[in-house]
């Protein structure tokens, strides 16, 4: 399979501030890697996502970097809003033997809270 | 809109019984997945379908079945066997073979075993 690792577990910043998420994977197979936010009582949803082929990628506040030699990737959050509270969860894409069908693997998740 | 419904929302359950978890999804999607979330545990995969009539074990499948008559429906059976089921249950489905496998989530099931 493929091991996700993700730091910290919680995270807790000022309104304005930056705040920042780190996962390491094991595979160098892997080659997706999507940050998903969930809020309280709801499913996940996808904020951000980058393949294997690209270092970098930012949408607005949100910027997701991928370091393949190192097997790290990190999602930034800038100018930190309230609204921005949520369990974030970082995940890598492995196809297993066989399989047409990618298979994410999940980090534990980090609780970001942003303090008004 | 099209989106994925799962209920019941809560539900609660003697030990001893087994419980059906409904999913439904209109997105025309192949592929549909049962995740277990515990606290501090992330999302853990129970089962997946690539298509009707098929579907694989995930790493924690054991007390649990599903079924796949339907594209649309993906229900989740947690039996007696399992022997901690009390958790949040999420299904998803993505496009399947292709592209970059973007989940669509639930709002998940909050299963209570009393």
């Amino acid at each position: 399979g493929e091991n996700v690792e993700q730091h910290p577990s919680t995270l807790s910043v000022q309104e304005g501030d930056s705040a920042v998420i780190k996962c390491t994977y094991s595979d160098s197979a892997s080659n997706y890697f999507p940050w998903y936010k969930q809020e309280l009582g709801k499913g996940p949803q996808l904020i951000i996502d980058i393949r294997s082929n690209v270092g970098e990628k930012k949408d607005q506040r949100i910027a997701v970097t991928l370091n393949k030699t190192a097997k790290h990737f990190s999602l930034h959050i800038t100018e930190t809003q309230p609204e921005d509270s949520a369990v974030y969860f970082c995940a890598a894409r492995k196809f297993d033997r066989g399989s047409t069908l990618g298979r994410l693997y999940f980090g534990r998740g980090t609780q970001l809270t942003v303090w008004p | 809109d099209g989106g994925i419904t799962q209920s019941p929302k809560y539900l609660f359950r003697k030990e001893g019984q087994n419980v059906t978890l409904s999913c439904e999804q209109n997105l025309n999607h192949d592929a549909m997945y049962w995740y277990r979330q515990d606290p501090g545990q992330g999302l853990r995969l129970i089962y997946y379908s690539q298509i009707v009539n098929d579907f694989q074990k995930g790493d924690i499948a054991e007390g649990y079945s599903v079924s796949r008559e339907k594209k649309e429906s993906f229900p989740l059976t947690v039996t007696s066997a399992q022997k901690n089921p009390t958790a949040f249950y999420l299904c998803a489905s993505s496009r399947g073979f292709s592209g970059a496998n973007v989940l669509t989530f639930g709002a998940g099931s909050r299963l209570t075993v009393l």
